[in-house]
């Protein structure tokens, strides 16, 4: 099993800064790499597929980088509903999540 | 619309059984991967499986492989997920979601479904 790992945990950050979430994978998942929003009681929400190509309708704040072993999620600017918990999933080989990052108010 | 509309919460004792459903609308149901995911309370999302509704290819997570049942009903475009007998550990929100690209069998989810809770308790 690939294992995903998500750093860091929480992150604080005031409204207006940049937010950049970490994803490591254990091996090398190519570019099959995936990140989602969840907010509370809500069901997930594809932000980013194939490492760095926005899905449809997510704005271009959000942005994804990386392949291989190494990704970043990155927030240019955050907004207040922008305040929620990301995961990130690799599909190259049995798909696995990340365990999340939550991002709060500062 | 595209959407996946899943069926209602649920309580149940341990040792019982249990059937779970996910209906598609809005596109080609059985040109598109489904899969589950579960989300314990408070913990992150977890991979369960996929099924393909035009032929029910079916793929497990060696961690849920023999523990449920996927499943889906081409005519009707509803998958399921099932269990034989339910324990406390099963408690949980369960999600389908459909594979964005048509045919993908290793693909992000694009559309997901509400959710059902599953509660087992005694």
């Amino acid at each position: 099993e690939i294992v995903m790992t998500q750093s860091p945990a929480t992150l604080s950050v005031s409204p207006g800064e940049r937010a950049t979430l970490s994803c490591r994978a254990s091996q090398s998942v190519s570019s099959n790499l995936a990140w989602y929003q969840q907010k509370p009681g809500q069901a997930p929400r594809l932000l980013i597929y194939g490492a760095s190509t926005r899905a449809t309708g997510i704005p271009a704040r959000f942005s994804g980088s990386g392949s291989g072993t190494e990704f970043t999620l990155t927030i240019s600017s955050l907004q207040s509903e922008d305040f929620a918990v990301y995961y990130c999933q690799q599909y190259n080989n049995w798909p696995t999540f990340g365990q999340g990052t939550k991002v709060e108010i500062k | 619309e595209v959407q996946l509309v899943q069926s209602g919460a649920e309580v149940k004792k341990p040792g019982e059984s249990l059937k779970i459903s996910c209906k598609g609308s809005g596109y080609s149901f059985t040109s598109y991967w489904i899969g589950w995911v579960r989300q314990m309370p408070g913990k992150g999302l977890e991979w369960m499986g996929i099924i393909y509704p035009g032929d029910s290819d079916t793929r497990y997570s060696p961690s849920f492989q023999g523990q449920v049942t996927i499943s889906a009903d081409k005519s009707i475009s509803t998958a399921y997920l099932q269990w034989s007998s339910l324990k406390a550990s099963d408690t949980a929100m369960y999600y389908c979601a459909r594979h964005q690209v048509y045919k993908a069998a290793a693909d992000a989810f694009d559309i997901w479904g509400q959710g059902t809770m599953v509660t087992v308790s005694s």
